[in-house]
């Protein structure tokens, strides 16, 4: 079982430049999750959804874009890369978002804008 | 402000040596506390789950505890192995309908031969 899957696994990025950071699970789960790593803080929630064509903020959700067109798949999108976004995006699915469903988080992504 | 705070921040001991980890939250209103393995480079993987009426939990050789009363949680390695070298991080839930979770920044753990 592969679980959460991140593409790409590092990436490089002028200021202004756009990308898009694809996560794809094969568990059937219906929430995903976009979080953010940074040094000497916790994960930090950009972007969630409940389900297929649904999305909703998280706590830094400014300057990110998110996407769920396939239960499968959850898209984050920087559409103007700036260095404040230098960080360690990480992946997360879980069945539900209520009670003690356990999430399942993919290996991240390395991002770095210069 | 819901907030997670763990220690040490980083910790090193020797291979079979015995450890404990320290969590304390003020997360309201709390659903249940999870720790996490975070190996370098790694997503963070579930250890365990605990409920507000769960006082221990054990997966293997992690025993992580629960006192909701002064919340506070320890999460105790035994017998470490070099394997056991990774981040360990208390994650509290919180909410009654979509839960969010509060992470705390982790304690780094380093087992030397």
């Amino acid at each position: 079982n592969a679980g959460v899957t991140q593409t790409p696994k590092f990436r490089v990025l002028k200021t202004g430049q756009s990308m898009t950071l694809l996560c794809a699970q094969d568990m059937n789960h219906e929430y995903m999750y976009w979080y953010r790593q940074d040094p000497g803080m916790g994960l930090r929630l950009i972007h969630y959804s409940v389900g297929e064509g649904t999305t909703a903020k998280g706590e830094v959700p400014d300057g990110y874009n998110v996407s769920r067109l396939k239960k499968q798949n959850f898209l984050l999108g920087l559409e103007s890369a700036a260095p404040s976004q230098t960080s360690v995006y990480f992946c997360a699915s879980s069945r539900q978002g209520t009670a003690n469903y356990g999430y399942t988080f993919g290996s991240g992504t390395r991002l770095t804008v210069v | 402000k819901n907030q997670v705070e763990q220690s040490p921040q980083s910790l090193i001991i020797l291979e079979g040596k015995n450890c404990t980890l320290q969590c304390n939250y003020t997360v309201s209103p709390f659903s249940n506390l999870r720790w996490y393995k975070q190996d370098t480079g790694r997503g963070p993987v579930s250890l365990t789950i605990m409920t507000f009426s769960e006082n221990t939990k054990s997966n293997g050789r992690y025993t992580a505890t629960l006192d909701a009363d002064t919340k506070q949680s320890s999460l105790h390695i035994t017998a470490s192995q070099l394997s056991d070298s990774a981040s360990y991080i208390c994650v509290v839930s919180a909410g009654t309908g979509f839960q969010k979770l509060v992470f705390g920044t982790g304690t780094r753990l380093l087992v030397s031969p």
